[in-house]
């Protein structure tokens, strides 16, 4: 089945600076790619999905790209502010949507 | 709108009780899903409906079942607590089984002693 790595599993970054998640997939069928943001004691929720015939998409400060050769995705979050401390999930379906398969999450903490 | 409820937030179990956590939603969404969520381990599939009447495993479905009760409600039952199912549970739902977001429920957390 489908596996997902996220990497790093904990990131610290100054109020301003850029932070960048990576996670990697193993089944080369997966073609949907969604990002869940989930803050301390609360539910996880969706800030930006990819679909495998993208290469990159950008909604403000976040973007994703994705890179299906290598069978990574990236999230990237620009001048960074004390509201996006939280924990980063990636995620990958085999099934165009159906099932997701997440990766075990990133750590942000956004220093002032 | 609601969106996704569940029931209780909180529960406190003895080895081998039985309990069942209830979700719900508003969204006339046709998929409907449970997870597992434990530290370092991200969000685990536990089991699946892609539509009314149907319901599939996931990654990690022993010790529990399911039932899709109608569109709205999708029930999660463990028949025997054990420690390992301490954990926080997260219900899920969206509209199209195909590409499309999962709307989740705030949790329920669950301690097995």
């Amino acid at each position: 089945g489908e596996n997902v790595e996220q990497h790093p599993s904990t990131l610290s970054v100054q109020e301003g600076d850029s932070a960048v998640i990576k996670c990697t997939y193993s089944d080369s069928a997966s073609n949907y790619f969604p990002w869940y943001k989930q803050e301390l004691g609360k539910r996880p929720q969706l800030i930006i999905d990819i679909r495998s015939n993208v290469g990159e998409k950008k909604d403000q400060r976040i973007a994703v790209t994705l890179n299906k050769t290598a069978k990574h995705f990236s999230l990237h979050i620009t001048e960074t502010q004390p509201e996006d401390s939280a924990v980063y999930f990636c995620a990958a379906s085999i099934s165009y949507g159906q099932n997701f398969v997440f990766g075990p999450g990133t750590r942000l903490s956004v220093l002032p | 709108n609601a969106g996704v409820t569940q029931t209780p937030k909180f529960q406190v179990l003895k080895t081998g009780q039985s309990m069942t956590l209830q979700c719900a939603q508003d969204m006339n969404h046709n998929s409907m899903y449970w997870y597992r969520q434990d530290p370092g381990m991200g969000l685990r599939l536990i089991y699946y409906s892609a539509s009314e009447g149907t319901t599939d495993k996931g990654e990690v479905p022993n010790g529990y079942n399911v039932s899709r009760l109608n569109k709205r409600e999708f029930s999660l039952r463990l028949e025997s607590a054990a420690p390992s199912q301490t954990s926080v549970y997260f219900c899920a739902s969206k509209k199209h089984p195909g590409v499309d977001e999962q709307f989740f429920g705030p949790g329920t957390r669950l301690t097995v002693l």
